[in-house]
């Protein structure tokens, strides 16, 4: 089983509509949480940390659930700009690194 | 200012032959990390440094991989005897510190292993 588990889509909505992507990571330990995009042939950029009591960042909001070890994405009025990889990343402080789930696409059409 | 330069952007090389990808992290980050991305993949962590020694090198996949770090700053990732399973984007990521969990990541080098 993966550390970190993703639904890969591809998601396709239309402009304005709200879509919503989760994941799921096995280790207990772990400390941070991310969400990043990724462009196609682009790096990783930080889209959002994820915390326990949700943060919001404009249309992005993100969810933590520590006891189901759950993290989820909301992204509200999509624009076809929004068109990318979204990846849930999950940071275990004893080992110093970033431990990517495999990403989920999303397409959003005019 | 700069962030994370990696080089070449593009890498074609033939079975067998050696291979230095080269990160130039952002000035200032004593902590640099290189990943590798397989298609249809999220990037998975080869190696970490710490200054200029490899504090966790538990994800390179076997002994023809090697990193260095030897004055702190730039790194090379050096492959020898490639295979065509080493085809992937490898990314350069670097941070504050290791207890600083932002990572600033590079453009990556795509290498393609003929």
């Amino acid at each position: 089983r993966k550390e970190v588990e993703q639904d890969p889509g591809p998601f396709n909505v239309p402009e304005g509509a709200t879509v919503a992507f989760n994941c799921t990571y096995s280790n207990s330990a772990s400390q941070s949480f991310f969400w990043y995009r990724q462009d196609c042939r682009k790096e990783p950029k930080l889209l959002m940390s994820v915390y326990s009591s949700g943060n919001e960042d404009g249309r992005f909001t993100a969810q933590l659930n520590r006891a189901s070890q759950y993290i989820s994405l909301l992204i509200r009025d999509s624009k076809l700009s929004d068109s990318a990889t979204y990846l849930c990343v999950v940071f275990s402080g004893g080992y110093n690194k970033l431990i990517f789930g495999a990403g989920t696409r999303l397409a959003v059409h005019p | 200012g700069a962030g994370v330069s990696q080089t070449p952007s593009n890498k074609v090389t033939e079975k067998g032959k050696y291979v230095e990808l080269r990160c130039d992290p952002i000035s200032g980050h004593t902590a640099l990390y290189w990943y590798r991305q397989s298609l249809g993949q999220g990037p998975e962590f080869l190696i970490y440094f710490q200054g200029t020694g490899a504090a966790d090198d538990s994800g390179l996949p076997n002994d023809r991989f090697f990193a260095v770090r030897p004055e702190g700053s730039v790194s090379t990732l050096k492959i020898q005897r490639t295979e065509r399973g080493d085809s992937a984007v490898y990314l350069c990521a670097s941070s504050l510190s290791v207890s600083t969990d932002t990572q600033y990541f590079g453009p990556g080098t795509r290498l393609t292993v003929l």
